[in-house]
């Protein structure tokens, strides 16, 4: 079975650093896609970037990127230029299209932006 | 453009008292509908996800029920509520399929429920 692993429970950043969070990933399917939420203190969680399995690029969305090696099944994000507003919990989910669309998720990262 | 609803935001309930969450997604037809439930400081836990009308799937066995009665509606329920329920509850929906193949879900802004 698919497994996610975000091993940071929490991290923090000076303001206008770039910061990496983690995720890895445990499956043997050819095909599959990563994604990572925000989940600021409000409850919502908001899509921020999406990258599949077999895309030949990192994905970007903004300020964010993804360090997708998948030799090594580990599909980072990457923050770049950190602002007070990025202060949440960042979750790393698994997709296969096989799977009924069901997102596996990890457990998160809590990241506080210093001032 | 899409947008997802659901109500009540907040919600105290005594144990075995019954439960009605709502949600409905505006802008989108026939999406795939998930519920979630979030315990403090944890992950996202799938309870149920529907790929049509009156087509539900459970993932976790509990005292809750799911039921789509329309293409964008989808509610959660119980008819005895739990101190285990407490939680951070939440909808989402996602495209049946995708031109580049990806199938984000996108989430309503969540109800968080208290049992008492």
């Amino acid at each position: 079975a698919q497994k996610i692993t975000q091993t940071q429970p929490g991290m923090f950043v000076q303001e206008k650093e770039a910061v990496t969070l983690d995720c890895t990933y445990d499956t043997s399917d050819p095909s599959y896609g990563l994604f990572w939420y925000k989940q600021p203190s409000s409850g919502e969680m908001i899509f921020l970037i999406y990258q599949g399995s077999y895309d030949q690029q990192n994905a970007t969305e903004g300020r964010y990127s993804l360090n997708f090696q998948k030799a090594r099944k580990s599909a980072n994000l990457v923050i770049s230029a950190s602002q007070l507003g990025d202060s949440a919990m960042y979750f790393c989910a698994y997709f296969n299209a096989g799977n009924n669309r069901k997102l596996i998720w990890g457990l998160g990262t809590s990241l506080a932006v210093n001032p | 453009s899409q947008t997802i609803h659901q109500w009540p935001a907040t919600l105290v309930q005594p144990v075995g008292s019954p439960l009605s969450l709502e949600c409905t997604v505006e802008g989108t037809s026939n999406p795939n509908l998930y519920w979630y439930r979030q315990a403090a400081g944890r992950g996202l836990q799938l309870l149920f996800y529907s790929v049509g009308i009156g087509q539900i799937s459970s993932e976790v066995p509990q005292n809750l029920s799911a039921s789509r009665p329309q293409d964008r509606q989808f509610i959660l329920s119980s008819k005895k509520l739990l101190l285990s329920d407490s939680g951070f509850y939440l909808c989402a929906w996602s495209l049946v399929s995708s031109g580049r193949g990806a199938y984000e879900q996108y989430f309503g802004p969540g109800t968080r429920l208290t049992v008492t």
